[in-house]
């Protein structure tokens, strides 16, 4: 049991490229949400799934897409990289509207 | 809206010694469940705790142990003989429960434990 696993776990971009960062679970549980994490700073929310082919922002959503075709995976794209979006990326899953598990997470620069 | 409070940026010890973490939380909901997150050097995002706001009974596991007091709002967290191991930035989270159809959290800025022999 793996838990939540993210790919890549580093990656450098240069402005305007574009990428996805992998996200899966296999404890097939319904919920999935993608955080940021900026240096000294707590985690914001960029989207959030509540299940396969249902999406919703979170509090920082734009430069961001994302999509839920499966119940295992919830991939995160950014389009036009910019240096803003240099930070470290968590996708967490729940059960339901309850404890959130973390994956390892996918540090992000942005050149 | 919701709001989690870690004052403490960092807080070094040394080993043994006991430390205590503070978090404290605006919502004007009044049903919600708070949580507490250790993040060690490796990054990853480690699951302690949750507690829902109707049990304000204290919480020990091991080491830790948790204080919940809807009167102050705050629900810190204490590490008693502190090891190097406990070196890690801990997080305290507020989810209410009308957030909608999902959990969603509101984390505090963290506080960075620093343990030394």
């Amino acid at each position: 049991n793996a838990g939540v696993t993210q790919t890549p776990k580093f990656r450098i971009l240069k402005i305007g490229q574009s990428m996805t960062l992998q996200c899966t679970q296999d404890m097939n549980h319904n919920y999935m949400y993608w955080y940021r994490q900026d240096p000294g700073m707590g985690l914001k929310l960029i989207y959030y799934s509540v299940g396969a082919g249902i999406t919703d922002k979170g509090e920082v959503p734009n430069g961001y897409n994302v999509s839920r075709s499966t119940t295992e995976d919830f991939p995160l794209r950014l389009e036009l990289a910019a240096p803003s979006q240099t930070s470290v990326y968590f996708c967490a899953s729940s059960k339901t509207a309850d404890t959130q598990y973390f994956g390892p997470g996918t540090r992000l620069t942005v050149l | 809206a919701q709001k989690v409070t870690q004052a403490q940026t960092e807080i070094s010890v040394v080993e043994k010694e006991d430390v205590t973490l503070d978090c404290v939380y605006e919502t004007r909901d009044t049903t919600y469940y708070l949580f507490w997150y250790k993040q060690p050097p490796s990054g990853e995002l480690v699951f302690l705790i949750r507690r829902n706001s109707f049990d304000e009974q204290n919480e020990i596991s091991g080491r830790y142990s948790w204080n919940f007091q809807k009167s102050t709002s705050s629900f810190n967290f204490t590490i008693t003989a502190s090891q190097v191991v406990d070196s890690a930035v801990y997080f305290c989270a507020l989810r209410a429960s009308n957030t909608g159809t999902a959990s969603k959290l509101t984390f505090g800025t963290g506080t960075r434990l620093q343990v030394t022999l």
